[in-house]
């Protein structure tokens, strides 16, 4: 069992530009998290999908991010037009059922913007 | 707001001490209070979590404490291993972990020799 996979690990962009977080979950598990971890900070939740759905984007800012877990493949954090703020680890997660607690977090995408 | 308060900050214990970790919480409505592991260029792994009809639950050398009426919960790891240096997450979530996870800022935990 592979776990939680993310890629890629470190992920360096310039102002503007865009950035693709992908993550695949563990085998059998069809709920994804997204967090949020600023340096010096505690993760803080962006989105909840299951395969083709949001269900709940409670966390996600407003503008220039979005997610999907498409019925193939893994799921994707986009993120347009980065700014400097958006540098930050960001971690998948998944579970086997809808519910929060026991997450296998993945390593996490260290986005650094330059 | 800050929903989840963790101290200290960061920690240095002797090994074969207890590290101690505390935090507090505002929303009475938090039904489930998990504590995660983290190292250095990793995810977080959950390591012990506790429901509110508890007041302690041991796992090997780690103890979680709950006081209800202070809203505190607290992470006690004995026998502190050089291994066990990570940084330390205490977290909490509403409905019986049916909704996001809060977390705490984290504390930084070194264990010397």
């Amino acid at each position: 069992n592979a776990g939680v996979m993310q890629n890629p690990r470190h992920l360096v962009r310039r102002r503007g530009q865009e950035a693709r977080l992908r993550c695949s979950p563990m085998k059998g598990h069809s709920h994804v998290y997204w967090y949020r971890q600023l340096p010096e900070e505690g993760l803080k939740f962006m989105v909840y999908l299951q395969k083709e759905n949001i269900i709940d984007e409670s966390g996600m800012p407003k503008e220039r991010f979005s997610a999907e877990f498409p019925k193939e493949g893994p799921s994707i954090l986009r993120i347009q037009q980065v700014v400097r703020g958006d540098s930050a680890a960001y971690f998948c997660a998944s579970s086997p059922t809808g519910q929060h607690y026991g997450y296998t977090f993945g390593s996490g995408t260290r986005l650094t913007v330059v | 707001q800050q929903q989840v308060k963790q101290s200290p900050q960061s920690l240095i214990v002797q090994k074969g001490g207890i590290s101690i970790i505390n935090c507090a919480y505002e929303n009475t409505a938090f039904d489930y209070f998990p504590w995660y592991q983290q190292f250095p260029g990793k995810g977080p792994a959950l390591l012990i979590a506790i429901r509110p009809d508890v007041s302690e639950k041991k796992e090997g050398r780690f103890t979680i404490s709950f006081n209800k009426s202070a809203k505190q919960f607290s992470l006690h790891i004995m026998d502190s291993q050089p291994g066990d240096s990570a940084t330390y997450f205490c977290a909490a979530s509403v409905d019986s972990g049916n909704t996001p996870l809060v977390f705490g800022k984290g504390t930084r935990l070194s264990v010397i020799a």
